[in-house]
């Protein structure tokens, strides 16, 4: 199953909303999770089950979606969110992320 | 806390084999599945498998089979991945995960280790 994000790159600031899409081949669910990566870290899990957050993530962090369109939302963009984001699908082997979407500071 | 520490750094020459080691600690080894994934530099995330630490039980990506072997310790709470026959497009950093879920893959991974850079170069 191929993931699609959308889009690639994102310039937003400090306190926007802001909304990034992915799309799967096929229908999968709602087996969709999110993951933040900073630079030279390891990727850390936002969502998962396509809507529910995992402990200890800011509740700014939403997910929505079944089927084959999903999205992220970021309520209100903070310093700590500029990262690369990634959405990964688990509904079928094998398990496949999309290509990221970079979020930087405008 | 739930904690995972891979082994160091690694440097091989094509055709040569690595393999990762995966520390676990802070919960009940046996109860979670163990993920593999990895990431060539400035590229994307690509999931190689998985491994039941209880059973010993696998399951890997397509593009990996007869290369990678999965395997565990559950004396020392400790997963390896094998890659052999390493080519310059296996250099990556390779992460270890576990699921989110107990006893079966729910495909979510959470935490993950701090991965390990593998460095193929004659």
């Amino acid at each position: 199953i191929q993931v699609t994000q959308s889009p690639a790159s994102l310039s937003a600031s400090i306190g926007d909303r802001v909304t990034i899409t992915c799309r799967a081949s096929q229908s999968i669910s709602s087996y969709l999770a999110w993951y933040q990566q900073k630079p030279g870290k390891a990727p850390k899990l936002l969502i998962h089950g396509a809507s529910s957050l995992q402990s200890g993530v800011p509740s700014r962090f939403s997910g929505s979606g079944s089927g084959t369109d999903f999205t992220l939302t970021i309520s209100s963009l903070q310093p700590e969110d500029f990262a690369t984001y990634y959405c990964q699908q688990s509904n079928s082997y094998p398990y496949t992320f999309g290509q990221g979407t970079k979020l930087e500071i405008k | 806390q739930v904690r995972l520490v891979q082994s160091g750094a690694e440097v091989k020459k094509p055709g040569a084999s690595v393999k990762v080691s995966c520390k676990a600690s802070g919960y009940t080894f046996t109860d979670y599945f163990l993920h593999w994934i990895r990431q060539a530099p400035g590229q994307g995330l690509e999931w190689m498998g998985w491994i039941s630490p209880n059973s010993g039980g696998t399951n890997y990506a397509h593009n990996f089979q007869g290369r990678v072997t999965m395997t565990r310790d559950t004396s020392i709470t400790t997963a390896f991945m094998e890659l052999t026959n390493l080519q310059s497009d296996d250099t990556a950093v390779y992460y270890c995960a576990r699921d989110v879920w107990a006893r079966s893959s729910s495909g979510s991974f959470d935490p993950w280790g701090q991965g390990t850079l593998v460095t193929v170069s004659s």
